[in-house]
């Protein structure tokens, strides 16, 4: 692995079902990140970990939870998918969450569709 | 409340020089970030300011003024490949990156 991983690349998902998208990052990065981009709008956190055993929530977390069990994986869950989480997903990490040089560094996304 | 705001589009010629601004306004402010991102790709890091004045990294360069809430990313000799979205984020207090929608850069020959 080099750098940060998400699979699935892509879903489609019926209303209703639970989902597991899944992060996992080889940097030794302190910090991840979820993200959800839509089109016209710009990249919305939905949860983030400044360290492992530690979670937060972003901008729009309603509907998704993370764990940070470690310090490489940090995955995505939705509980019961809804029509308004077809979305494209980024997961990223940094070195720190909490200094001025947030260099963050991305995956390369998960397409999810829930029909 | 917090907001980033830049063009959606712009077209630009093969070779020449384009400005890309950015406004930001924020709960606290840690810096300025521009990211490039490919139509169906990650985005990737460019540049980061943190203090007022102009920072240039080959033929890139970003500009800052803190007092103004305004950036800008100057991109010189385009080529094709510069054509891609081009996405502001602003750091706030609490170190998290608030993001613009983006601005799609055209580049015509």
């Amino acid at each position: 692995i080099a750098g940060i991983t998400q699979a699935p690349t892509s879903q489609i998902l019926a209303a209703g079902r639970r989902m597991t998208l899944r992060c996992t990052q080889d940097m030794r990065h302190n910090a991840m990140y979820w993200y959800r981009q839509d089109l016209g709008l710009g990249l919305r956190l939905i949860h983030y970990s400044n360290t492992a055993g530690t979670t937060g929530k972003g901008e729009v977390p309603d509907g998704y939870s993370v764990s940070r069990a470690n310090t490489d994986d940090f995955p995505l869950t939705l509980a019961s998918a809804v029509p308004s989480q077809t979305s494209v997903y980024f997961c990223a990490s940094s070195d720190s969450g909490t200094s001025l040089t947030n260099e963050q560094f991305f995956g390369p996304g998960t397409r999810l569709t829930v029909l | 409340g917090q907001n980033i705001d830049q063009p959606t589009e712009m077209t630009a010629t093969e070779g020449a020089i384009v400005q890309i601004n950015c406004t930001y306004q924020t709960s606290g402010f840690n810096g300025l970030f521009w990211y490039q991102q490919h139509a169906g790709e990650a985005p990737t890091f460019l540049s980061y300011n943190v203090l007022d004045g102009l920072e240039e990294k080959g033929r890139f360069s970003s500009f800052l003024s803190r007092s103004k809430g305004y950036s800008y990313l100057l991109l010189k000799e385009l080529q094709m490949k510069d054509s891609a979205s081009y996405l502001c984020a602003a750091m706030d207090s609490n170190y998290q990156l608030i993001w613009g929608a983006g601005t799609k850069l055209i580049i015509k020959p």
